[in-house]
């Protein structure tokens, strides 16, 4: 089975702070993804990567950036924390051959709070 | 622009009975569409998709999902519901233009003992 590691489950943080969020895939994946969970928002996709060193900008971009040296690691970054950016964060992966009609893979997310 | 809609914020359903959680989509080619479930406290779980072929698609722990093109709908099916199932579900759909998947708002499925 497809593991997804995010490296933290609950997270507390002030604003102004730098944050990091780590995610860690096993399956080999080239494509990787960072989504923000909202109550009656759905997920909203923040940033992804179809492979190492590759990024592109999601819906919801601004006040993150992310980074992408491993094919097994996609590291989200929050510059400077914001109340705002209080939320679930989930990171996901999923095999590039085929790549529509594969399923994306989750973990199981990091409830970020900041104060 | 692809778009999906789960229409219903909460369904409520008793235990045995058969469930349906709703979601229309719309896109301007062929639809890829997929349903996840969502755990107290975990991530997504992929339950099933429809790429081609039959209209009604399996998938795991007993659900289905009916895939009508006329009404733009892929309904999520399961012919006796369990206490277990009670959990947040998506929709989401293939953005044809880059790959992406565009996820519903989530309909919350509760089951009654």
């Amino acid at each position: 089975d497809v593991k997804v590691t995010q490296s933290s489950r609950y997270l507390v943080k002030r604003t102004g702070e730098k944050v990091f969020l780590e995610c860690v895939q096993d399956m080999d994946h080239e494509n990787m993804f960072w989504y923000r969970q909202d109550p009656g928002l759905g997920l909203r996709l923040i940033y992804f990567s179809y492979d190492v060193k590759m990024k592109e900008k999601g819906d919801i971009p601004e006040g993150y950036s992310v980074s992408r040296e491993k094919k097994e690691r996609f590291s989200l970054i929050l510059e400077s924390a914001s109340t705002n950016q209080t939320s679930m964060y989930l990171c996901a992966s999923r095999r590039l051959a085929g790549t529509g009609n594969q399923p994306q893979h989750f973990g199981d997310g990091t409830r970020l709070s900041i104060l | 622009a692809q778009s999906v809609a789960q229409p219903e914020d909460q369904v409520n359903v008793a235990e045995g009975n058969p469930l349906t959680v709703k979601c229309t989509y719309s896109v301007s080619g062929n639809p890829y569409l997929f349903w996840y479930v969502q755990y107290p406290n975990r991530g997504l779980q992929f339950l099933l998709k429809y790429i081609t072929g039959d209209n009604l698609v399996k998938g795991s722990y007993g659900f289905e999902a009916e895939f009508n093109k006329s009404q733009t709908s892929f309904h999520l099916k399961k012919p006796s519901a369990l206490v277990s199932d009670s959990a947040l579900y998506f929709c989401a759909v293939r953005d044809e233009g880059t790959d992406k998947l565009i996820f519903g708002t989530g309909t919350r499925l509760q089951v009654f003992p």
